[in-house]
């Protein structure tokens, strides 16, 4: 089955305590992306990635980072976690940067981040 | 900036009547739009497209109309289900880098 796969479903923890939630794709994807939705702010950009090895700064990307290393895998990483990060993300895919509507979105789940 | 625009938070419609979701954008440079459906607990999934260069495009029940001139693109659900129930949102591409949502319509379709 088709599927973005993101964890944890859902997430508690404290002020500046690492973490690092995974997202995988096995649709052989290139672009790659992160949200995160708050209500009345729609869902809004954290990091995309084109291709392996390439990422780049969304709308909202202080306090976030990310890698590519495989076609497969994004991980979304919290070095120092704040409460404002409190969220709900959601990972997604795309065959090809978006460059067509034939290419929709394809999202994860979400994983639902509360940080005290 | 929100280039992508859903005034009304939520709409409430009698099952078998029309829903009509609305949404308002200010780049004239879109090349497409597309409607995404959320249910609770899962992430959105695509429901329509209409590229900027046609006015309507319907699949099924959905119905997407595109008014250039007005920037203006709304989705009509007929006739509505109680499995439509969801947020709805429009988003639009930007330089391929992403998709700009708006911020999404609660949509209750009730018996």
């Amino acid at each position: 089955e088709a599927q973005v796969t993101q964890n944890p479903r859902y997430l508690i923890t404290v002020t500046g305590k690492k973490l690092t939630v995974t997202c995988s794709q096995n649709m052989n994807h290139e672009y790659m992306s992160w949200y995160r939705q708050d209500p009345g702010l729609g869902l809004r950009q954290i990091y995309y990635s084109m291709n392996v090895e390439v990422t780049d700064k969304g709308d909202v990307p202080e306090g976030y980072k990310v890698s590519r290393k495989e076609k497969r895998n994004f991980p979304l990483i919290l070095e120092s976690p704040s409460p404002n990060q409190t969220s709900l993300y959601f990972c997604a895919s795309s065959l090809d940067l978006l460059s067509s509507y034939n290419s929709p979105l394809h999202f994860g789940n979400g994983t639902r981040l509360t940080v005290t | 900036d929100q280039q992508v625009k859903q005034n009304s938070p939520s709409l409430s419609v009698q099952e078998g009547r029309i829903s009509i979701l609305n949404c308002d954008y200010t780049n004239s440079m879109f090349d497409y739009f597309l409607w995404y459906k959320k249910y609770p607990a899962e992430g959105p999934t695509f429901l329509i497209s209409i590229s900027s260069i046609k006015d309507k495009n319907e699949d099924g029940r959905f119905t997407v109309f595109l008014n250039k001139s007005a920037k203006h693109l709304s989705l009509h659900i007929v006739p509505s289900q109680p499995g439509d129930s969801a947020v709805y949102f429009c988003a639009a591409p930007y330089n391929t880098d992403k998709l700009i949502f708006g911020t999404g319509t609660r949509l209750q379709v009730f018996p």
